[in-house]
């Protein structure tokens, strides 16, 4: 079935370093692929997606664009902020019909002033 | 505020009871999504309703329902649970039944004693 796979967490960071956090899926056709955070306490938010191979998504600094040759969608983001700290969801959605998504695990990001 | 309301924020009961959560969609919003999030499965996704019609099923165990009414909302049944069912049980909306995002609320975490 169709999957998604982060890099492992916890990720600590510098404020002002510079951020990646890969993802790569497996699914059949083609699948949106989004990038969702869970700051602590709250759901989650939708932050970025694309829909079609070379698609860039991009949203408060950070990027991702949607490469079919390596099936990922990595995040990243050139500058980042102690505000950032948050649980990142790589997830894609199934088929056009019904738009059930499938999460990677999470990749929990703490950034240190 | 993602437009999407959860009720209860927390649920603390004991195994083999019995509990309702419910789930209010954004105005407009014609399908509702549930997922579950643990320590051991991540976030699965369980069910979705479109429009008061059941429309994808997924790793929803045969002791947990769900349904959608007439004015939108919905609830998730969960009957006699288990140590196990203790989660973070997130509703989702979207405008159409193949829409690509996906609105969260902020989830009902679910304590089972």
């Amino acid at each position: 079935g169709n999957s998604v796979t982060q890099m492992e967490g916890p990720v600590t960071l510098s404020e002002e370093a510079f951020l990646t956090i890969n993802c790569t899926y497996t699914a059949t056709g083609y699948p949106s692929l989004f990038w969702y955070v869970q700051y602590p306490g709250e759901g989650l938010q939708l932050l970025l997606k694309a829909t079609k191979a070379d698609d860039k998504g991009s949203n408060k600094g950070f990027e991702a664009t949607y490469r079919k040759e390596t099936t990922s969608f990595h995040l990243e983001k050139g500058s980042v902020q102690v505000s950032d700290s948050a649980v990142y969801f790589c997830a894609l959605s199934e088929d056009q019909g019904a738009q059930k998504l499938v999460f990677g695990q999470g990749t929990r990001l703490t950034i240190n002033p | 505020d993602s437009g999407v309301t959860q009720t209860p924020k927390h649920l603390i009961t004991a195994t083999g009871q019995r509990v309702t959560l419910r789930c209010s969609p954004r105005s407009g919003d014609l399908s509702v999504y549930w997922y579950q999030q643990s320590l051991d499965q991540g976030l699965q996704f369980l069910i979705q309703y479109y429009n008061g019609e059941e429309r994808a099923k997924g790793n929803i165990l045969e002791r947990f329902s769900a349904q959608q009414f007439p004015d939108l909302h919905s609830e998730l049944n969960l009957s006699s649970l288990e140590l196990g069912d203790s989660a973070l049980y997130f509703c989702a909306s979207s405008v159409g039944a193949g829409s690509n995002i996906q609105y969260f609320g902020a989830g009902t975490r679910l304590s089972v004693l």
